[in-house]
């Protein structure tokens, strides 16, 4: 069991559709993180939050917009996506965002684009 | 770019030690080796890191060379359920170094076989 919690598991949407991906863990982590993961590739690194403030965007389209309204909760809205955009979204999260803290990573939304 | 070469692949019998090697010859003095797996369908999962020394844990042994130039991961009694993607990772240690996060490489894909 993973203590890293993702809402929806799985989420088919059109291209004009808005909805949004949540992420939450309870461990008291300071450092949060979204990845996207494509099929039979390994996951890549979308957006880091520390503390609660946006700390790196790995330059990531507008569509995509990360929001973090606590220490505990970390969403991604979605916004006009396209297909190509269809992808597992990982959710992670560690003590702090220093090198030497292991992340904890949530099983993911997997995402459809129609 | 990932800064780890790892095999593409390789298989276990149940029962046996598994040994996955992992190559960062151009790691600094202050980056951990990571090492993570990924079962189908589920999130990245944390297994061990080091620095310098080897590392033990209930999941598995780290052995670094005293170079820290390559490590090996190893699970000692591998069973069906290890079947899963190994990804070793260096990440520096500096809490500034926001930009130095995990960068996931393609990974080995380790088959336990019956």
């Amino acid at each position: 069991d993973t203590e890293v919690t993702q809402t929806p598991k799985h989420l088919v949407m059109g291209m004009t559709n808005k909805k949004s991906l949540k992420c939450e863990q309870h461990m008291g982590h300071r450092a949060m993180y979204w990845y996207k993961q494509k099929a039979k590739k390994p996951p890549e690194l979308m957006f880091v939050y520390s503390y609660e403030k946006l700390s790196i965007n790995e330059s990531v389209p507008s569509r995509f917009s990360p929001e973090c309204p606590n220490s505990s909760l970390l969403n991604l809205h979605l916004h006009a996506l396209q297909p190509e955009d269809s992808a597992l979204y990982l959710c992670a999260s560690s003590q702090e965002s220093a090198g030497n803290q292991p992340q904890h990573f949530g099983d993911g939304t997997r995402l459809s684009i129609l | 770019d990932a800064k780890t070469t790892q095999p593409t692949s390789m298989d276990c019998a149940e029962g046996r030690a598994a040994n996955l090697p992992c190559n960062h010859s151009t790691i600094s003095g202050n980056e951990y080796v990571y090492w993570y797996r990924q079962i189908h369908s589920q999130g990245p999962q944390y297994i061990i890191h080091g620095l310098k020394n080897n590392e033990t844990n209930e999941m598995a042994s780290l052995i670094i060379t005293e170079d820290r130039k390559s490590s090996t991961l190893i699970l000692p009694h591998a069973t069906l359920r290890d079947t899963a993607v190994y990804y070793c990772i260096v990440r520096p240690s500096r809490t500034d170094n926001y930009g130095q996060n995990f960068v996931f490489g393609p990974g080995t894909r380790l088959s336990v076989l019956p």
